[in-house]
């Protein structure tokens, strides 16, 4: 059974704390995406990566940045969060071809007081 | 850049029957994907049904059918014999094809109240 998994369904963290939120696929996916959902706007993109040591920005990159060292994890990192990045965080994987639909995690709520 | 536009906020329908869920996409790509999710109250994103733009028959999956007009830029979801599992946000998404970023876009949802 295909797996995305995410370090914690709930994060509490304060004002200028720097924040890591991890995600792991077992799929031996080349793609991995995180995202941001928000009520009224969907699912935006924040960052993507297509291989080790790869990343792209995606819609909405400020304030966030992603490290993937390892094929099968893909970290955000909120240097210093802030109130507006109080969130539901979704990660997600994919394999190559175009067709081939995303795996997502179970998301992490994360707020920012 | 692709957009998704989901104009239906919230739906009802009632148990056993089918609802249709509009989907609009704007792309000037050839090629790409259409994809619906739903979303339940548990936040888990699960895959429901899949199009390529060049398939010339709609896509199904069991009760799950994708109503896909090509030259109107829409892909509706029909869910035939609606259940009360089926209550959940339902989103509507595209994928750009490669060498694109591979990401989805996504619509702003509908969220399905399915009634007894």
């Amino acid at each position: 059974d295909v797996k995305v998994t995410q370090s914690s369904r709930y994060l509490v963290k304060r004002t200028g704390e720097k924040v890591f939120l991890e995600c792991v696929q077992d799929m031996d996916h080349e793609n991995m995406f995180w995202y941001r959902q928000d009520p009224g706007l969907g699912l935006r993109l924040i960052y993507f990566s297509y291989d080790v040591k790869m990343k792209e920005k995606g819609d909405i990159p400020e304030g966030y940045s992603v490290s993937r060292e390892k094929k099968e994890r893909f970290s955000l990192i909120l240097e210093s969060a802030s109130t507006n990045q109080t969130s539901m965080y979704l990660c997600a994987s994919s394999a190559l071809a175009t067709n081939y639909e995303q795996y997502f995690g179970p998301g992490t709520r994360l707020t920012v007081t | 850049a692709q957009k998704i536009t989901q104009t239906q906020p919230g739906m009802f329908v009632q148990e056993k029957e089918a609802v249709t869920l509009d989907c609009t996409y704007d792309t000037s790509d050839q090629s790409y994907g259409l994809f619906w999710y739903k979303q339940p109250s548990s936040g888990e994103m699960i895959f429901l049904i899949y199009q390529g733009s060049y398939d010339e028959q709609n896509a199904t999956e069991g009760r799950y059918s994708l109503n896909f007009q090509k030259a109107r830029k829409s892909a509706n979801l029909v869910i035939s014999a609606s259940q009360l599992g089926d209550s959940a946000m339902y989103f509507c998404a595209m994928r750009e094809p490669p060498p694109g970023r591979r990401a989805l876009t996504f619509g702003s949802g509908t969220r399905l109240q399915v009634q007894p």
